[in-house]
């Protein structure tokens, strides 16, 4: 049974462009969770997805946005990049029907130049 | 802004001790989660204490919850290499599956 996978692994973009990260959640799953993580820092929430429709947000500007689809994988959008973005991208998934804990992927790790 | 302060920040020890971090928060919390990353890679739950909860164990994991002083400790005995990430506590104001606010970090080293 695949746990959370996300892709890419690594990703490089320069000051300006835009980029999407993807994220396929546990088997049994349908809630997303997107967490940003800066290098030796905790991850902060930045939204949550349930029923293909943002149910949470952190306190991140417009230009990051996201989605779900119907079978519940989900995508990340950051537009206009700057250099802060530059962090660990971290997806978790939860079965919203369950009090489980949320399980997370090994994150996509993104440089801006 | 992070709900919670990790303490200590780094932490070194050797194989066999015991290694105590501490998590401070700020505001209620249904349950308070702990966190273990290895370096670069996501995050494995280690251990779940709901705010009715004061003390829970789970293998080499002792988890302490103290509501009235908004602070949890864990504790790792008898440290192993392999034990050696980062520890994060991470709070959860709504049921389990719902926005979790992270700590700082403890970085722990055990040395062989």
């Amino acid at each position: 049974d695949a746990g959370v996978t996300q892709s890419p692994t690594h990703l490089i973009k320069t000051r300006g462009q835009q980029v999407t990260l993807r994220c396929s959640p546990k088997s049994g799953h349908d809630t997303v969770s997107w967490y940003q993580q800066a290098l030796g820092q905790g991850p902060q929430f930045i939204f949550q997805y349930y029923e293909e429709e943002e149910r949470q947000r952190g306190n991140f500007p417009d230009r990051f946005s996201g989605h779900q689809f119907p079978n519940y994988s989900s995508e990340l959008n950051v537009n206009a990049l700057l250099l802060g973005d530059s962090a660990l991208y971290l997806c978790a998934s939860a079965d919203s029907r369950s009090n489980q804990p949320q399980h997370f992927g090994d994150g996509t790790r993104l440089s801006i130049l | 802004s992070q709900q919670g302060e990790e303490d200590p920040q780094a932490l070194s020890i050797q194989e066999g001790e015991n290694a105590t971090m501490n998590c401070s928060y700020k505001t209620s919390i249904n349950n308070l989660q702990w966190y273990r990353q290895n370096s670069g890679r996501g995050l494995v739950h280690l251990i779940l204490i709901r705010s009715n909860e004061r003390e829970k164990h789970s293998g080499r994991l002792r988890v302490t919850l103290d509501t009235s002083k908004k602070s949890s400790s864990l504790l790792i005995t008898a440290s192993r290499a392999a034990d050696t990430a980062s520890y994060f506590c991470a709070t959860d104001a709504g049921a389990a599956g719902n926005k979790l606010t992270f700590g700082g970090g403890t970085r722990v080293l055990v040395k062989p």
